[in-house]
């Protein structure tokens, strides 16, 4: 079935970095753009990034915009996200998100979600 | 940026209807995405462009969307749809996705 896993979240000291990874499975990954989704403890949606379906677009809000890095290795249907000067405002669980069709658009819903996995920025 | 707007919270008895609105600047000029989220949970998508229906989702669940306002209808309102909504947006100025604050619908 249609599936994404995150992992690599952890507790991180402010400033130092951390990667997450994204395994998807069960789909073609490589036509899909993908999205990377974060929720604070207690607080609402917001989404982080988005890398087009061969990694050559990205774009990316501006809260991590110059410190999170967002790629794909298509040959291992895995998502990294690649974060830096990790604040603690940072500290959230970090959803990887598929849209609901094929291509690069922005304005697709997303059908499938990732379980989440928790960062803690904290000294 | 773009901003969507949404009451924290929405309070219905079972059976009766609720309606979650979310605002925007024009955002009947923009399709709208919802989606429901259970603690603990990832979130699940329940309408996207304004009034479709993903398959499994209850007929109970609908949506419009004109003018500054968009709109999450849940009929005949059951224990298990409580959760918070989310609607989401893409902000083609900034080439964002712009989700709204989210409610806590409960049910009485």
């Amino acid at each position: 079935q249609v599936q994404l896993v995150e992992s690599g979240g952890g507790v991180v000291q402010p400033g130092r970095s951390l990667r997450l990874s994204c395994a998807a499975s069960g789909f073609t990954f490589t036509t899909y753009a993908m999205h990377w989704v974060r929720q604070a403890p207690g607080k609402g949606l917001e989404w982080v990034a988005i890398i087009s379906y061969d990694g050559s677009n990205k774009y990316y809000a501006d809260s991590v915009k110059g410190r999170f890095t967002f790629s794909r290795d298509n040959s291992k249907n895995t998502l990294y996200l690649q974060m830096s000067s990790l604040r603690a405002e940072d500290t959230a669980v970090y959803y990887c998100a598929r849209p609901f069709d094929v291509g690069n658009s922005l304005d697709f819903p997303f059908d499938v979600w990732g379980q989440g996995t928790m960062v803690t920025v904290s000294s | 940026s773009y901003v969507l707007t949404q009451p924290p919270s929405v309070s219905v008895a079972p059976g009766k209807t609720a309606r979650i609105t979310c605002g925007g600047n024009n955002i009947g000029s923009k399709s709208v995405h919802w989606c429901q989220q259970k603690p603990g949970q990832a979130p699940v998508l329940v309408i996207y462009y304004d009034t479709d229906r993903p398959s499994g989702i209850p007929e109970r669940f609908s949506g419009s969307n004109s003018g500054n306002t968009a709109t999450l209808t849940i009929s005949r309102v059951e224990a298990g749809d409580e959760g918070d909504y989310y609607c989401q947006v893409w902000d083609s100025s900034s080439d964002h996705v712009i989700f709204g604050g989210g409610t806590k619908l409960t049910v009485l």
